[in-house]
């Protein structure tokens, strides 16, 4: 079955730590999304991914570093920088396009004490 | 910019009543315009689309119409039950190549 993975569902993590979180997908699709979620609130984009080795910043980029290695992976660097990284994160691809939809993996919830 | 707003909630409904969640979108240029819903500890799931003006967009009981002229994509489904529990959210995908979001409407249905 096609689909977007992420791992793992739950992470913990001590303030200052870096932590990456694993994010692949086997629909073929060119673009790749990260999105952080707070409860109670929508989507926010954190890094996007059009093709292989290249990537923009989005809203709230800052605290974050990505890579995009490979058409099938795009993970997610959280780094001590990011000043609130308790949150659940998400991860997205499309078909390269502006009219494409996304598909979302089931996240990654991730808290750092 | 893009930007989309979504009625508030909470929603609380009793099962088999009739649903709408508004929505109503600023984008230039023409967006897709999208549902969503979200699970429980879940990611977000595709519910319906629509590409152009006037496109009605349907899944699983749900609609929406893509209206230009109030720049409006409502949701709606005339029965819902308790499995249709979630939150909802709208979005717009523009020129920009990414997903405006709206910020969620929880929706509960008791039986």
């Amino acid at each position: 079955d096609g689909g977007i993975t992420q791992s793992p569902k739950y992470l913990f993590r001590k303030e200052g730590q870096n932590v990456t979180l694993s994010c692949e997908q086997n629909l073929n699709h060119d673009a790749m999304y990260w999105y952080r979620q707070d409860p109670g609130q929508g989507l926010r984009l954190i890094y996007y991914s059009q093709i292989v080795n290249d990537f923009q910043k989005g809203d709230i980029a800052e605290g974050y570093s990505v890579s995009r290695e490979k058409k099938e992976s795009f993970p997610l660097t959280v780094t001590s920088a990011q000043k609130n990284p308790t949150a659940f994160y998400l991860c997205a691809s499309s078909i390269a396009g502006f009219s494409y939809e996304q598909y979302f993996g089931p996240g990654t919830r991730l808290t750092v004490t | 910019g893009n930007s989309v707003t979504q009625m508030e909630g909470p929603v609380t409904l009793s099962e088999e009543a009739f649903l709408t969640i508004n929505c109503t979108y600023t984008a230039t240029g023409y967006p897709s315009l999208f549902w969503y819903v979200q699970y429980p500890g879940e990611g977000l799931q595709l519910l319906l689309k629509a590409t152009k003006a006037d496109d009605k967009g349907s899944n699983k009981g749900f609609e929406a119409t893509y209206r230009k002229e109030t720049t409006s994509f409502h949701l709606e489904k005339g029965s819902v039950q308790v499995s249709d529990s979630a939150v909802y959210f709208c979005a717009l995908s523009g020129s920009a190549r990414q997903l405006t979001f709206g910020s969620g409407t929880q929706l509960t249905v008791l039986p």
